[in-house]
């Protein structure tokens, strides 16, 4: 099948910008999405872009796309020890989202 | 909204019984999806829904395990004998009707299983 790759593990000290990276396989995905999974926790929403977009800009969010390369970003500004989470990547398969691995962001004060 | 929910949020069984896992989307919501979460494979798709009716379950490991959703608001994922290695947190979401804004799928909180 499609494989979305993610970094497993990023470490950023508060205040700095994170930046987590996905590259996705799938040509076709109309949109491309970014969760939040705290500890013990479901995953969260953050944002999506589509896939006719390059940019999308939300508060402290930015998630930068690069359909040629099949490369999606997702840049924290900011960054707060409440961001420390797994992050993951997602694109549109069919109805269904098929997800990276994940990318653990540890934010240290 | 109540989101999606699901029960029960943990549960501990022995090897060889029966794990029946619900959840109850998001009202109004068309799609219903099961993921199973596991350190070394991810998030895996087991198998989702439209309007109730079952439409890829190409990602359900065996027999062992089936799932149902006898009307909109509710849903089973059932494994039967459980194993240890079914050891996972399994996520229910759930997604409007194709065209709304986004179509972004929404979880659960997740049934944390362990199997001894």
């Amino acid at each position: 099948g499609e494989d979305v790759e993610q970094s497993l593990f990023l470490s950023v000290r508060e205040g700095d910008s994170s930046v987590i990276n996905c590259t996705y396989t799938d040509s076709s995905s109309t949109y491309l999405y970014w969760y939040k999974q705290e500890p013990g926790a479901g995953l969260q929403l953050l944002t999506y872009i589509f896939s006719n977009m390059d940019m999308k800009q939300d508060q402290r969010l930015t998630v930068l796309l690069n359909k040629k390369d099949k490369h999606l970003s997702l840049r924290i500004a900011d960054t707060q020890t409440g961001d420390s989470a797994i992050y993951f990547c997602a694109e549109r398969s069919g109805y269904a989202l098929n997800f990276g691995k994940g990318t653990s962001l540890l934010v240290t004060p | 909204d109540a989101g999606v929910i699901q029960s029960p949020r943990h549960e501990v069984t022995e090897m060889g019984q029966e794990v029946t896992l619900r959840c109850k989307p998001i009202s109004g919501h068309d799609y219903l999806f099961w993921y199973r979460q596991t350190m070394m494979r991810g998030l895996e798709l087991l198998i989702y829904f439209n309007n109730n009716v079952p439409i890829d379950d190409s990602g359900m490991p065996e027999d062992r395990f089936s799932a149902k959703m006898p009307n909109a608001s509710f849903s089973t994922l059932k494994i039967q004998p459980s194993e240890p290695r079914d050891s996972a947190v399994y996520f229910c979401a759930s997604r409007p009707r194709q065209g709304a804004p986004g179509n972004t799928i929404y979880f659960g909180e997740g049934s944390w299983l362990t199997v001894v």
